[in-house]
């Protein structure tokens, strides 16, 4: 099936340093989310991002996150600078549509802050 | 305000049980409503839709949903070990998509 792309698997950063999670999203979708979940617990939203332009974020998107997709690159997640409960799993999704069609995930980058 | 509340958070239920899982949402513009499975350590997989009021069989899961009281269920039979996921709940319109947090499941042989 469609399959969502996310680099690097592991990601181990000192504290205060820029991080920059990337994303390949399924090539014909529209919509781009990222979430974030600590140890197996629930998928937070950060981020959803349409049409060039954040649609919604939640209070977890705090000011040093960002979001961009420069034309036929990357979904990237970038936070500067880091701090130590950053430390999560970050999962990556897109959807052709809105909430009416199907939302596929990507395996996560596991974000390590020391 | 959490837009999906899911209950309850953590069930537990023997190998060849019936597990019972809710999700109601808040937001009365959704009309989509979803089941995400998430296996530990692995990414969410989407498991089952339903888009109208009434019930839907695949195998051993059905889904139930009440559009007047935007509240869906999932119910999986002859429960297996290998159902035991955190299962997640959505809900959306025609542009956004709201997650739960979630009803974790431990089938126990």
């Amino acid at each position: 099936g469609p399959k969502v792309l996310q680099i690097p698997s592991h990601q181990i950063i000192d504290m205060g340093q820029m991080v920059t999670l990337n994303c390949d999203p399924v090539s014909n979708h529209l919509y781009f989310y990222w979430y974030k979940q600590i140890l197996g617990q629930q998928m937070e939203f950060l981020v959803n991002f349409y049409n060039g332009k954040v649609m919604e974020k939640s209070k977890l998107f705090k000011d040093q996150f960002s979001v961009e997709r420069p034309d036929g690159s990357y979904f990237t997640l970038k936070i500067q600078p880091t701090a130590l409960e950053d430390s999560a799993v970050y999962f990556c999704a897109s959807s052709l549509l809105g909430g009416n069609t199907e939302v596929f995930f990507g395996k996560g980058t596991r974000l390590t802050v020391v | 305000q959490q837009k999906v509340q899911q209950s309850p958070e953590s069930l537990i239920v023997p190998e060849g049980g019936m597990a019972s899982l809710n999700c109601t949402s808040s937001d009365r513009n959704v009309d989509y409503f979803w089941w995400y499975r998430q296996h530990s350590g692995k990414s969410p997989k989407m498991l089952m839709s339903i888009f109208s009021n009434g019930e839907k069989e695949e195998g051993r899961f059905t889904v139930h949903l009440n559009k007047a009281s935007l509240h869906t269920s999932l119910h999986i039979r002859d429960s297996q070990p290998s159902d035991s996921a955190l299962y997640l709940c959505a809900a959306g319109d025609n542009n956004r998509i709201f997650f739960g947090d979630g009803t974790q499941l431990v089938v126990k042989p």
